[in-house]
C-alpha cells in the first residue's frame, strides 16, 4: 500500500510566486515525516523534518492530521529552488521499523 | 569518512553480466539502506541492514539481486545476469540507528551509482 502520495509529478511557478508541493500520507500511528530535496547533479539531502518544526531556505511544512497531509510551502519561490522534492514517512513500529517510505517526487521548476 | 561514499559512480555493462556496487557508510552508522531511483518511479526500497540483525530483503525485485554488509560497515549490492530494466541509479543511505536517530536526522545519502545495461 502506498504510504506517501505526491500527486504532482511536475510543478512550475514563476520567481516570487508562492509554491506548495503536496504530500498526503497513510499511517495508523503518529507519523514522522520529512521532505528531501535533490538539486541537479547533487545527492539527495534532507530539507526539513516534521519533528523539528523548522523553516529551511524559506520552506515550511505543517502536519495536518485531519487531512493526512504534510504539504511543503514557500511564500516566494526562487530560481535556485528548482529541484526534485520527495516527501517521506518514517516507520516507527513493526517489521519495517526504521524504513523511510518515499513518495514518487515532484519536480519543481521556478521560472525567472 | 565525512559522508556516504558509493562506487563506481557510473557503470555500463552488457546484458547478462554481473555487477557489484559498493557503499561505504558514515563511520558509526549502524543502519544502511539501498534504494533504486528510476526515472518517473521515485525511490524504490531494496534492502535494509541494521546492526547485527538479519537484513530486511523484502524490497529486492528478484533473486538476481543480493546484498551483504561486512563487518557492519561496507555493503555490496550484487546484480547477477543484468537486464535492461535494471538500469537505474542505485542509492545507498545510512543512519545512526534504525529509527531513533532517523527520527531526528533522517538518512544521509550517497551520490549513487548510475547503472546502464546495454
Amino acid at each position: 500500500a502506498q504510504r506517501v502520495t505526491q500527486p504532482e509529478k511536475l510543478l512550475s511557478v514563476f520567481k516570487g510566486a508562492p509554491v506548495e508541493l503536496k504530500c498526503n500520507y497513510s499511517y495508523s500511528g503518529s507519523p514522522e515525516l520529512f521532505w528531501y530535496v535533490q538539486y541537479s547533479r547533487q545527492r539527495l539531502q534532507l530539507l526539513l523534518r516534521h519533528i523539528s518544526r523548522e523553516s529551511i531556505k524559506g520552506f515550511t511544512a505543517d502536519l495536518n492530521k485531519g487531512e493526512t497531509s504534510f504539504h511543503l510551502k514557500k511564500p516566494f519561490a526562487q530560481e535556485e529552488d528548482s529541484a526534485m522534492y520527495y516527501c517521506a514517512l518514517l516507520e516507527m513500529a513493526g517489521s519495517t521499523l526504521g524504513r523511510l517510505y518515499f513518495g514518487r517526487g515532484t519536480q519543481l521548476t521556478v521560472w525567472p | 569518512g565525512a559522508g556516504v561514499s558509493q562506487s563506481p559512480s557510473n557503470k555500463v555493462t552488457e546484458k547478462g553480466k554481473d555487477v557489484e556496487l559498493r557503499c561505504d557508510p558514515i563511520s558509526g552508522h549502524t543502519a544502511l539502506y539501498w534504494y533504486r531511483q528510476s526515472l518517473g518511479q521515485g525511490l524504490e526500497f531494496l534492502i535494509y541492514f541494521q546492526g547485527n540483525s538479519a537484513p530486511d530483503k523484502s524490497g529486492l525485485p528478484s533473486d538476481r539481486f543480493s546484498a551483504e554488509r561486512t563487518g557492519g560497515s561496507v555493503s555490496t549490492l550484487t546484480i547477477q545476469r543484468t537486464q535492461q530494466e535494471d538500469s537505474a541509479v542505485y542509492l545507498c543511505a545510512s543512519s545512526l540507528s534504525g529509527h531513533t536517530d532517523t527520527r531526528y536526522y533522517g538518512y544521509t545519502f550517497g551520490s549513487g551509482t548510475r547503472l546502464t545495461v546495454v
